[in-house]
């Protein structure tokens, strides 16, 4: 069963940058038919798509961040991973990552998620 | 962007009751519409894709239709283990958007 987790510090100072990494396992990140994106949800909010990545390289941001995030990934470590710049009160959410499906673009596994909190 | 809407933001149900929830979306968005489950502290479930295709290992107890604006979810028999938040998602363009959430507790 294909698993993600995602990893990276839970606690980060405003104006500073929020790094997390989604380690997959059970499968190759090199699946042509899949997206692998990041989702965030804040406090007693809804759910934001971030933005994804594909394994060629190829990323597609949500236009609402899209000048402060930066989506990466790592073939040969089975990773991709997420940074967000110039972090705010308002970037406080559990961050998740997901594997979107081509075609279909529904998010068919998800990580459990993980808290980041911005604050001094 | 496509902004999507649900209704009711929360009801309460009791075991075995039919429960329906609604999405609608600001744009036609033929029938590129998703479901999930999502429960406080666990990843979030897709249940439906492409508007009533049920994903495979998802109780067919739940069940999806609509097309164009408006968009159903209905759970045929609420079982103990269905009390969780359920949200919407537009796949017709990007950025994807997810709706509200309904949240469903026990009565």
């Amino acid at each position: 069963q294909l698993q993600l987790q995602e990893s990276g510090p839970g606690l980060v100072k405003p104006s500073e940058t929020l790094s997390l990494t989604c380690t997959v396992s059970n499968d190759s990140i090199r699946r042509e038919s899949y997206y692998w994106d990041w989702v965030r949800q804040p406090p007693g909010k809804g759910l934001e798509w971030i933005g994804s990545i594909y394994y060629t390289g190829s990323t597609f941001y949500n236009p609402s961040l899209k000048s402060r995030v930066t989506i990466s990934i790592d073939t040969s470590k089975n990773q991709f991973s997420l940074k967000v710049n110039s972090v705010t009160a308002a970037d406080t959410a559990v961050y998740y990552c997901a594997r979107r499906v081509y075609g279909g673009d529904f998010f068919d596994y998800w990580g459990q998620g993980t808290l980041v909190t911005v604050s001094s | 962007d496509v902004q999507m809407t649900q209704s009711p933001s929360s009801l309460s149900a009791s075991v075995g009751d039919r429960v329906t929830i609604t999405c609608r979306a600001s744009h036609r968005i033929s029938n590129n519409l998703n479901w999930y489950q999502h429960k406080p502290g666990k990843a979030p479930k897709v249940l439906i894709h492409a508007a009533s295709s049920l994903q495979s290992g998802v109780s067919s107890r739940f069940s999806g239709s609509g097309s164009g604006t408006d968009f159903t979810l209905t759970i045929s028999s609420l079982q103990p283990e269905d009390f969780a938040t359920y949200y919407c998602q537009e796949s017709y363009s990007l950025p994807f958007t997810f709706g509200p959430g309904t949240k469903v507790d026990i009565k």
